[in-house]
């Protein structure tokens, strides 16, 4: 089963607006990440915040993550048409017994589309 | 461009075949990374290498298997393929250092499986 799990499913606005999708997961962590998906393309990595991290920033993206409520956001301010994609959220955990082996569980994503 | 590279991008084959995907890492990346995006399950983690060794499992079938050669690139292995095997075949590295829990993971464009 998906340990991430992003609301909402779809998500439509117009160009300027801002974008806020949410993930929910199960188990602790080491980090989460969100990645960008454009249709049947690869994934892009966008931005990794850390379980002691609460909020970080880059560009137009702001993350958030909270441990206590196994929850992020990711926030896209002045939304672009070219922001239309999916976005999903994966999470970190460590996968006994190498402690550097790192298993990314994926959410189902969101799928933002930008109306010019 | 993440420094991923995939072959073949597409891929369209008939039930009871082989095949075999191939990827290779970043330059420098040790761990190589297995994960099949398909419509009803999404995107989920296979299999992954490191540094030639198989490291960690995922939801990966019997009828499937991978290996990493000496020069880091990988080779997923599919066969008496079936219907519900058409996806899209995604390889990631990372470079994963020891001891590191931060790992960020690169994609490669992906090989679309048909399987009629």
């Amino acid at each position: 089963s998906q340990q991430g799990e992003e609301d909402p499913q779809a998500l439509s606005i117009q160009e300027g607006e801002n974008a806020t999708m949410n993930c929910s997961y199960k188990t602790s962590i080491n980090n989460l990440q969100w990645y960008r998906q454009n249709s049947g393309r690869g994934l892009v990595h966008l931005i990794l915040i850390r379980s002691n991290e609460r909020e970080k920033h880059s560009g137009r993206l702001r993350v958030t993550l909270d441990t206590s409520k196994k929850s992020s956001s990711l926030l896209i301010t002045a939304s672009r048409a070219a922001d239309t994609a999916s976005y999903f959220c994966a999470t970190a955990s460590p996968v006994p017994p190498f402690g550097s082996a790192r298993q990314l569980t994926f959410g189902s994503g969101t799928q933002l589309t930008v109306l010019p | 461009d993440s420094g991923v590279t995939q072959t073949p991008k597409h891929l369209i084959t008939a039930t009871g075949q082989r095949v075999t995907l191939r990827c290779s890492p970043r330059s420098g990346d040790l761990s190589v990374y297995w994960y099949q995006q398909s419509l009803d399950q999404g995107l989920q983690f296979l299999i992954q290498y490191y540094n030639g060794e198989e490291r960690a499992k995922g939801n990966i079938l019997e009828r499937f298997s991978a290996q990493q050669f000496p020069d880091l690139h990988s080779e997923l292995n599919l066969s008496s393929l079936e219907l519900g095997d058409s996806a899209l075949y995604f390889c990631a590295s990372s470079v994963v250092p020891s001891g590191s829990a931060y790992n960020e993971q690169f994609f490669g464009p992906g090989t679309r499986l048909t399987v009629l």
